[in-house]
């Protein structure tokens, strides 16, 4: 089974400034034949289920502010928040479908300094 | 809009049958090529995928469930359900149904919802 690690586990950041929370694979999550790495994003706010921001690494699900954007391949990836807004505090998984089973990093909670 | 709910007992006794409904609005379960999850939630083991399912009934089960899970769809009703048997305390979690647009492997899922605390205790 394919692990993932988020690192950093919780993080503060001020109004306005840039967020980055990093997540490794155990193994790579890049499929050769057409070059597109599986792996998604999600933001979970208090309360409330995930909810999917980016998939393919770095593709924005519609509707999702252009703050967020995703990077990385292989086995290391990056969510990137380029000015964090308040309503930005929650807690972000990153989840590989590269094999079965699919499995999630273990959340990085993201909290305004 | 699609919208996607959960129902079921909110408690069960160690040993017993876990068993949740998915009810699907707002769309159709079989009008789509989409595949239909379960996903839960727990302090201790974050979020784990449990299982999805077609709505011409093929499934795809986690290893490290699956001799506990059985996951069906009733298209008629548009819902979905989860029976895990065997239940410990382990097994306490936040339950999530969500639609699966990967199937095999799963993921991501695109819509979930609101989730449904399960307690397993005597």
């Amino acid at each position: 089974d394919i692990v993932m690690t988020q690192s950093p586990d919780s993080l503060a950041v001020s109004l306005g400034e840039r967020a980055t929370i990093n997540c490794k694979s155990s193994q790579s999550v890049l499929y050769s034949s057409n070059n597109k790495n599986y792996l998604a994003w999600y933001q979970q706010k208090p309360g409330q289920p995930p909810k999917v921001l980016i998939y393919w690494a770095s593709t924005r699900e519609s509707g999702v502010p252009d703050r967020f954007s995703g990077s990385g391949s292989g086995t290391d990836f990056t969510l990137t928040i380029s000015s964090l807004q308040a309503e930005d505090v929650a807690v972000y998984y990153c989840q590989q479908y590269y094999s079965s089973p699919s499995s999630f990093g273990q959340g990085t909670k993201l909290e305004i300094k | 809009q699609l919208q996607l709910q959960e129902s079921g007992p909110g408690l069960v006794k160690p040993s017993e049958t876990l068993s949740l409904t998915c009810t699907v609005s707002g769309g159709s379960i079989s009008r789509s090529s989409y595949y239909w999850g379960w996903i839960r939630q727990s302090p201790g083991k974050g979020l784990e995928w449990i299982g999805s399912i077609y709505y011409s009934g093929n499934t795809y089960y986690n290893p490290s469930l699956k001799s506990r899970v059985t996951i069906s769809v009733d298209t008629s009703k548009e819902q979905f359900s989860l029976k895990l048997s065997s239940v410990t305390a382990a097994d306490t979690a936040v339950y999530y149904c969500a639609r699966d647009i990967g199937g095999s492997p799963p993921g991501p899922f695109d819509l979930w919802g609101r989730g449904t605390l399960v307690t397993v205790s005597s």
